[in-house]
């Protein structure tokens, strides 16, 4: 059966630590693996990974994928009060996606 | 950029009424779409896969008569959760796959703002 499997579920930190989120995946005919961020609404998209060892950078975000290990994480540095969300990975194949169960981000200010 | 719209944004009924969820896709022409359902802190649930022109493609466990899905266009596509009950109540989401432009482009995901069911 395929699944993603996100760790941790969720993480209270402080404004200026940084955060590692993890997400492992076991998905037949996998194609990518993509970063969502979910506040209020719907998921919007950060990062789409298809080769390993590329890191993926948007400002304070970065992403890798490992594609033998079957897994990719997210980095946030710098955190801020606006970076408290659902992060939500996804595994695509084909044209689907399946979703992992979210890690919760909360930052303290 | 790729946006998706969705309608209504909230909508609240009584048990056993039908209501119907309308996606668009605003700048581009979506032959798929996807309907996801998501329960509080909890993540997103593919329902079923929508393609224009033909039936909807249901994930396991879904009811189809449940869940009625049309895609008549290639711009817009249709939930209908027919006899609603209060166990329906969730957050619908859509999505529709869009293609970047550069070499190569990129199919990417785009998600609708969400509707939020409450059944009385």
């Amino acid at each position: 059966e395929d699944k993603v499997v996100q760790s941790p579920l969720s993480l209270v930190v402080h404004e200026g630590d940084t955060v590692t989120l993890n997400c492992s995946y076991e998905v037949t005919n996998f194609r990518s693996l993509l970063w969502y961020k979910q506040e209020k609404k719907a998921p919007t998209f950060l990062f789409m990974l298809t080769s390993s060892g590329i890191e993926k950078k948007s400002g304070r975000l970065s992403s890798i994928l490992d594609k033998k290990e079957l897994f990719s994480i997210l980095n946030i540095t710098a955190t801020q009060t606006g970076d408290s969300a659902i992060y939500l990975c996804a595994s695509r194949y084909g044209n689907k996606l399946v979703f992992g169960a979210g890690t919760i981000l909360r930052v303290k200010s | 950029g790729a946006v998706v719209s969705q309608h209504p944004s909230r909508v609240i009924c009584k048990s056993g009424t039908s209501v119907k969820i309308e996606c668009r896709s605003l700048d581009f022409q979506a032959t798929t779409m996807f309907w996801y359902r998501q329960f509080p802190k909890k993540s997103l649930m593919l329902m079923a896969t929508s393609n224009e022109g033909s039936k909807a493609t249901y994930e396991q466990g879904v009811e189809k008569d449940k869940f009625l899905i049309n895609h008549a266009s290639l711009t817009l596509s249709t939930l209908t959760v027919t006899s609603a009950h209060p166990e329906d109540s969730s957050f619908y989401i859509c999505s529709a796959l869009y293609r970047t432009s550069g070499t190569p482009g990129a199919n990417v995901l785009t998600f609708g703002a969400g509707s939020r069911l409450t059944v009385l």
